[in-house]
């Protein structure tokens, strides 16, 4: 149980257009998920943390305007690179926070999606 | 300020047992995770510590010492599988994560 997706698992667009990125729980459901960023041979950054039905809430440093997350649903939410630029390139990782009476706010982590801007 | 402390990498023997440390020092304590990443993937969980003491779970364990601000985890009959960085962080005071900057373990034959 508590499995994550995430789509894409890879993309490569063009400088100046936008992705968006699929993040679902898929047999549970996530009052709240976080999106992470990771650079190669650099730990997790959280870029923000989203509830269902309310804004996320940005890390210092994250441009809201710029990385657009919509947490529609208790399984659902999206993460739009808009305008990427190649230093956007990195690899993208959701999270949902699963309360449970043993493993408290555990993070179960989707695959990741490694963008690449050209 | 939040601070977590993780050797950058280290390398070990296959079949040989080795001791991943973690120290902290972070605003409000919940709970320590360690989380195992493999390269180009996303991190899985491997333990949670909220009381002091030993959580074996196979050949794996991880121990806590709260008032030492300490964590270590330990890997005994070493695989080559077990070549992987290794994630260590904090559920703060407002049920946050902070993330260590990951251990980077070699298995070597």
């Amino acid at each position: 149980g508590a499995v994550v997706s995430q789509h894409p698992s890879w993309v490569i667009c063009k400088s100046g257009t936008s992705v968006k990125i699929e993040c679902r729980s898929l047999d549970f459901q996530a009052t709240t998920m976080f999106w992470y960023r990771q650079f190669p041979k650099q730990s997790l950054m959280l870029m923000a943390t989203s509830n269902e039905g309310s804004k996320a809430t940005y890390e210092q440093g994250v441009e809201k305007d710029k990385f657009l997350i919509n947490h529609a649903s208790l399984t659902l939410s999206t993460l739009t690179v808009t305008s990427a630029h190649p230093e956007d390139s990195s690899f993208y990782i959701c999270s949902a926070r699963l309360a449970g009476p043993i493993f408290e706010y555990e993070q179960y982590f989707g695959p990741g999606t490694r963008l690449t801007v050209t | 300020g939040q601070n977590i402390d993780q050797p950058t990498e280290m390398t070990a023997t296959e079949g040989a047992i080795v001791q991943i440390n973690c120290t902290y020092q972070t605003s409000g304590f919940n709970g320590l995770f360690w989380y195992q990443q493999h390269a180009g993937e996303a991190p899985t969980f491997l333990s949670y510590n909220v009381l002091d003491g030993l959580e074996e779970k196979g050949r794996f364990s991880s121990f806590l010492s709260r008032s030492k601000g300490y964590s270590y985890l330990l890997l005994k009959e070493l695989q080559m599988k077990d070549s992987a960085s290794y994630l260590c962080a904090i559920l703060d005071s407002n049920y946050q994560l902070i993330w260590g900057a990951g251990t980077k373990l070699i298995i070597k034959p």
